[in-house]
């Protein structure tokens, strides 16, 4: 299957710092990409949708000022937590759907995840 | 929006006995229903994916079968193995459209 890659697979960072997680599509452009947090045991928490050369879609309750989110190429999407607290310690993972499926429900590809702690 | 729920939530089964995963969906327009493996500390890993035009799909051990009329949809591993230990994830979506979850089954296979 297609190749998501993510950076860093995990960080730890002081309170009040900021964090980039990167997600980039290897082997394919990716006009979609999607974010994820995983709690403990928990299902996948979508936070938004990356868009291409548009803004992000955040979902309901999720603080975009505090979960910045740039989708610049198609092949690349970051997210930024800003002034991270210990709370917001969490595994995050990018999944990415291929710009060729756009009007077919394309097959979504996960990226490793990125284990976050914030001290 | 599109409701998906998943059974069971654990599930531990033996060496060489067959596991089912099932998952119901809510919304008809779905027409895509992947399944994924999940690793401790990695991300999902699509494991094999049926569309709506199609009522079951084999790939080696994993199987996966559709019934659109009741809106379901599971998922089969035969000859369990102890690398087959993960949590699973089914999923719907439809064209344009998030993928929505399942809330995940932690399957143990005991050898």
């Amino acid at each position: 299957g297609a190749v998501v890659s993510q950076h860093p697979s995990w960080v730890i960072c002081k309170s009040g710092t900021s964090v980039k997680i990167e997600c980039r599509s290897l082997d394919f452009q990716a006009t979609t990409m999607f974010w994820y947090r995983q709690f403990p045991k928990q299902s996948l928490m979508l936070m938004a949708t990356s868009n291409e050369g548009s803004k992000a879609t955040y979902e309901q309750g999720v603080e975009k000022d505090k979960f910045l989110i740039n989708h610049a190429s198609l092949t690349l999407s970051t997210l930024t937590v800003t002034s991270a607290h210990p709370e917001d310690s969490s595994f995050y993972i990018c999944s990415a759907r291929d710009r060729l499926s756009y009007g077919y429900t394309g097959e979504l590809f996960f990226g490793e995840g990125s284990r976050l702690t914030v001290l | 929006g599109e409701n998906v729920e998943q059974h069971p939530s654990t599930l531990s089964v033996q060496e060489g006995d067959s596991a089912v995963i099932k998952c119901t969906y809510s919304d008809s327009a779905s027409n895509y229903f992947p399944w994924y493996k999940q690793e401790l500390g990695k991300g999902p890993q699509l494991i094999i994916d049926i569309r709506s035009n199609v009522g079951e799909k084999k790939d080696q051990r994993i199987a996966v079968t559709l019934n659109k009329t009741a809106k379901h949809f599971s998922l089969h591993i035969t000859e369990t193995q102890p690398e087959d230990s993960a949590v699973y994830f089914c999923a719907a979506s439809k064209p344009g459209n998030q993928f929505y979850f399942g809330t995940g089954t932690s399957l143990t296979v005991i050898p």
